[in-house]
């Protein structure tokens, strides 16, 4: 079991639909992360918000969005996405200087 | 900057036989160093970290890894595997400093051979 939560597991979206990923931790970190991850590749890191507010934006398109509602919640927002956008989506969050806790991840294919 | 280079892209080793999978780092600062292994359609897991103090740390699942500063290394080890131990591992460093990012490695993908 793990204690960052994402949904949901699998997504199937046309290029022209919005839909949204969402991750819930209850560990009490206040940084929270999106990673990309395609197939035999390590995470890539999209998005990092620290105390709710985005420190990093690792040069991500706009049509992905995230969102940080509060101390325990992380949304993506997706919006006219491209098939390469395909992927494995993992969640994690932290404390200062502790490791990264992840969740399972949305695997995401775009049609 | 940080770099981290696992030189193995696939490992097999047969059951029950020991196994050392090797990674590397670059860093002008003091590190942390992480394992994570990510079995199939899951996230990743942290099986081990080292971040100040004994060089040789011990993880999850009888696994353990040594840190040695002078070869910039920090290869994971475990003395006899099964083969619940499929799965990918990834070795990962950031800067032992405030808010610094995690640095993954690509992968090592551990095969265990009936």
């Amino acid at each position: 079991d793990t204690e960052v939560t994402q949904t949901p597991k699998h997504l199937v979206m046309g290029m022209t639909n919005k839909k949204s990923l969402k991750c819930e931790q209850h560990m009490g970190h206040r940084a929270m992360y999106w990673y990309k991850q395609k197939a035999k590749k390590p995470p890539e890191l999209m998005f990092v918000y620290s105390y709710e507010k985005l420190s990093i934006n690792e040069s991500v398109p706009s049509r992905f969005s995230p969102e940080c509602p509060n101390s325990s919640l992380l949304n993506l927002h997706l919006h006219a996405l491209q098939p390469e956008d395909s992927a494995l989506y993992l969640c994690a969050s932290s404390q200062r200087g502790s490791p990264l806790h992840f969740g399972n991840g949305t695997r995401l294919t775009v049609t | 900057a940080q770099s981290v280079t696992q030189l193995d892209s696939q490992v097999p080793v047969f059951e029950e036989a020991p196994v050392e999978l090797r990674c590397n780092y670059s860093s002008s600062v003091s590190v942390y160093l992480f394992w994570y292994v990510q079995y199939p359609n899951q996230g990743l897991q942290l099986l081990l970290k080292y971040l100040s103090g004994s060089t040789l740390v011990k993880g999850i699942n009888g696994f353990e890894a040594e840190f040695n500063k002078s070869q910039t290394s920090f290869h994971l080890r475990k003395p006899s595997v099964h083969i619940s131990d499929t799965a990918e591992y990834f070795c990962a460093v950031s800067g032992a400093v405030r808010d610094d990012k995690i640095i993954f490695g690509k992968g090592t993908r551990l095969h265990i051979l009936p």
